[in-house]
């Protein structure tokens, strides 16, 4: 069965600081991979995903993520954080012929001044 | 706007009782979910439907039940034979039951035993 591990439970980045936040799976196949950002009390929001072709996507709010077939990984990166980005970051990957989504356990990001 | 509600914002238990929670979408979505949300464990579905009339468990489904009667909505029963139900729900449809596509959420309820 497919798994996804967020090794960080928090990290805590100056603003204006690069942000990198990993993500790694367990599945065969090329999976689809997702990241979604949930801010406290809110539901999830889409950030970015990887299906197919170039292995750097591009998401909203200046995100983006690199697939890494030969480690597993699908970090997500942002080049200068800023302080409306903290909140929780979920991973996620799917496989063809399920219906289903496997969520990671997230990492809360805190920027500090 | 087209969106996902979820109603109410934050709900309680008693002993024995059964609870609700309310989630209706606006975006002609085929499909549609709950998931179950505690600290440190992420997300985890409990019970997802592809389409009017039909339903499938997900990973945590003993002591929930659904109903999928209408394509826009989709509500959660909480039971009595749920013992540890104080979590934070979340509802979300895709347009199509399919790994591949994004999820949109509701803004959640959240749930506590008196």
């Amino acid at each position: 069965a497919q798994s996804v591990t967020q090794p960080d439970i928090h990290i805590t980045v100056s603003e204006g600081a690069s942000l990198e936040l990993r993500c790694n799976y367990s599945y065969g196949a090329t999976p689809y991979l997702f990241w979604y950002v949930q801010s406290p009390g809110q539901g999830l929001q889409l950030l970015l995903k990887y299906f197919s072709g170039d292995t750097l996507v591009q998401g909203i709010k200046g995100f983006e993520a690199e697939f890494k077939r030969s480690q597993s990984s699908f970090n997500l990166r942002k080049p200068s954080v800023h302080w409306s980005d903290a909140a929780e970051y979920f991973c996620a990957v799917g496989v063809t012929g399920f219906q289903k989504l496997v969520f990671g356990t997230g990492t809360r990001l805190l920027v500090s001044p | 706007d087209g969106g996902i509600t979820q109603s109410p914002k934050y709900l309680f238990r008693k002993e024995g009782q059964n609870v609700t929670l309310s989630c209706e979408q606006n975006l002609n979505h085929d499909a549609m979910y709950w998931y179950r949300q505690d600290p440190g464990q992420g997300l985890r579905l409990i019970y997802y439907s592809q389409i009017v009339n039909d339903f499938q468990k997900g990973d945590i489904a003993e002591g929930y039940s659904v109903s999928r009667e209408k394509k826009e909505s989709f509500p959660l029963t909480v039971t009595s034979a749920q013992k540890n139900p104080t979590a934070f729900y979340l509802c979300a449809s895709s347009p199509r039951a399919a790994t591949n596509e994004k999820l949109f959420f509701g803004s959640g309820t959240q749930l506590s035993v008196l």
